[in-house]
């Protein structure tokens, strides 16, 4: 079946980067577009990148454009996050997650990972 | 930018009462509508796509409906596990997720 695993996550500086990364395995990940979603402590879901099947779009949400880089490695499985400049509102859990059909860009999400969590604190 | 308004924010209802939850676009969004269901602690989990399927596996108290701007999440018969936050998404270009309503059992 479908697993997403994120790993990266902990305690980071602001200003400071950090990366994430996802390693996904039970379907043929080169098919899918990837997400990346967030979740503030206590808050609601925000949607953060998209990559497209093949890396060639990609997509940040304007709360974290130009420090934000989504990337994806078809060979290895993993898709990845690097997050530059990070600010304590960047501090959330970050899941990676998969739509329902292949070789679409914007589409629901119907498989998660379990999440990595971000704390961005002085 | 359009905008996604959900209503109410919470509520609290009976095992086995009809909810209803709805879901605002500022813009019209056509069908482009998911609902997902958090769990306390868990991982989001779709329920419903194109703004009235229900995904596999999902049970059948569970229905969407509305187009355009207006859309609606009900539960026909309320089940103690149905205790979660949902949040409606609009999926086409930058996707937005509603801010949640957090349905309680009283």
């Amino acid at each position: 079946q479908v697993q997403l695993v994120e790993s990266g996550g902990g305690v980071v500086q602001p200003g400071r980067s950090l990366r994430l990364s996802c390693a996904a395995s039970g379907f043929t990940f080169s098919s899918y577009s990837m997400f990346w979603v967030r979740q503030g402590p206590g808050k609601g879901l925000e949607w953060v990148s998209l990559i497209s099947y093949d890396g060639s779009n990609k997509y940040y949400a304007d709360s974290v454009k130009g420090r934000f880089t989504i990337s994806r490695d078809n060979s290895k499985n993993t898709l990845s996050l690097q997050m530059n400049s990070l600010r304590t509102e960047d501090t959330a859990v970050y899941y990676c997650a998969s739509p329902a059909v292949g070789f679409l860009d914007w589409l629901y999400l119907d498989h998660w990972g379990q999440g990595t969590l971000v704390t961005v604190s002085s | 930018d359009i905008q996604m308004t959900q209503s109410p924010s919470s509520l609290s209802a009976s095992v086995g009462d009809r909810v209803t939850i709805t879901c605002r676009a500022s813009q019209g969004i056509s069908y482009y509508l998911a609902w997902y269901q958090q769990k306390p602690g868990k991982v989001p989990k779709l329920l419903i796509y194109a703004a009235s399927n229900l995904q596999s596996g999902v049970p059948s108290r569970f229905s969407g409906s509305g187009s355009g701007t207006d859309f609606t999440l009900t539960i026909s018969s309320l089940q103690p596990e149905d205790v979660a936050t949902y949040y409606c998404q609009k999926y086409n270009i930058a996707p937005l997720f509603g801010q949640g309503t957090r349905l309680e059992i009283k």
